[in-house]
């Protein structure tokens, strides 16, 4: 049963170029959320998919932008790196969304992509 | 205030001692909390999901506090493994959706 992996592990952009980052999601699961960490900082949510649209989005510009695809898996983009976006980049995947009210499972992380911008 | 606070520590502790954290939350509509461990430069992993009248697995104790909104972590004999960080989660509805937030997490070191 294979968890949620992401690529790539690791990343060198410089300023002003664009990065795409990719997730497939655990066996089972069709949605996907998106996280920013930054060094000594808990993860900070951008995004998520379900059903191939984004369904919420923290507060992040534009410049992220992502994608989910029929097979569940998903990509992040950013456009116009800045030096502020470097930060280990997280995928997690949960089984789908539960109803109001109802116990909310977990979320299953990937292993992360590392983005280093200089 | 944050939607979920912690101490980030660090929690510097010797082997076999016991040790406690706590984590707050704001939204008194949150509805499911779980702690994560989390290795240096490493992901996220899921450590056990909280429960209303409280949950233990092994060494570990989870205890949720509604009424002062607040949700804590239990290590008893640590062990020098159990350093990391531990995330506290917590999620609430909004807008028909699930939010998930993460605590700044609590950096553990326990000493030999």
């Amino acid at each position: 049963d294979a968890g949620v992996t992401q690529s790539p592990t690791h990343l060198i952009k410089t300023r002003g170029q664009q990065v795409t980052l990719r997730c497939s999601p655990k066996s089972g699961h069709d949605t996907v959320s998106w996280y920013q960490q930054a060094l000594g900082q808990g993860p900070q949510f951008i995004f998520q998919y379900y059903e191939e649209e984004e369904r919420q989005r923290g507060n992040f510009p534009d410049r992220f932008s992502g994608h989910q695809f029929p097979n569940y898996s998903s990509e992040l983009n950013v456009n116009a790196l800045l030096l502020g976006d470097s930060a280990l980049y997280l995928c997690a995947s949960s089984p789908g969304q539960a109803r109001e009210g109802s116990y909310n499972s977990p979320l299953h992380f990937g292993n992360g992509t590392r983005l280093t911008v200089t | 205030r944050k939607e979920v606070e912690q101490d980030p520590g660090p929690f510097n502790v010797p082997e076999g001692a016991t040790v406690a954290f706590n984590c707050t939350y704001s939204n008194s509509a949150s509805q499911s909390f779980f702690w994560y461990r989390q290795d240096c430069r490493k992901e996220p992993k899921l450590l056990m999901s909280v429960y209303s009248s409280g949950n233990e697995d092994g060494r570990f104790t989870a205890q949720l506090n509604r009424a002062s909104q607040y949700i804590s972590l239990l290590i008893r004999d640590s062990k020098l493994s159990d350093s990391a960080t531990y995330l506290c989660v917590v999620n609430y509805w909004v807008g028909g959706y699930q939010k998930v937030t993460f605590g700044i997490g609590t950096k553990l070191q326990v000493i030999p």
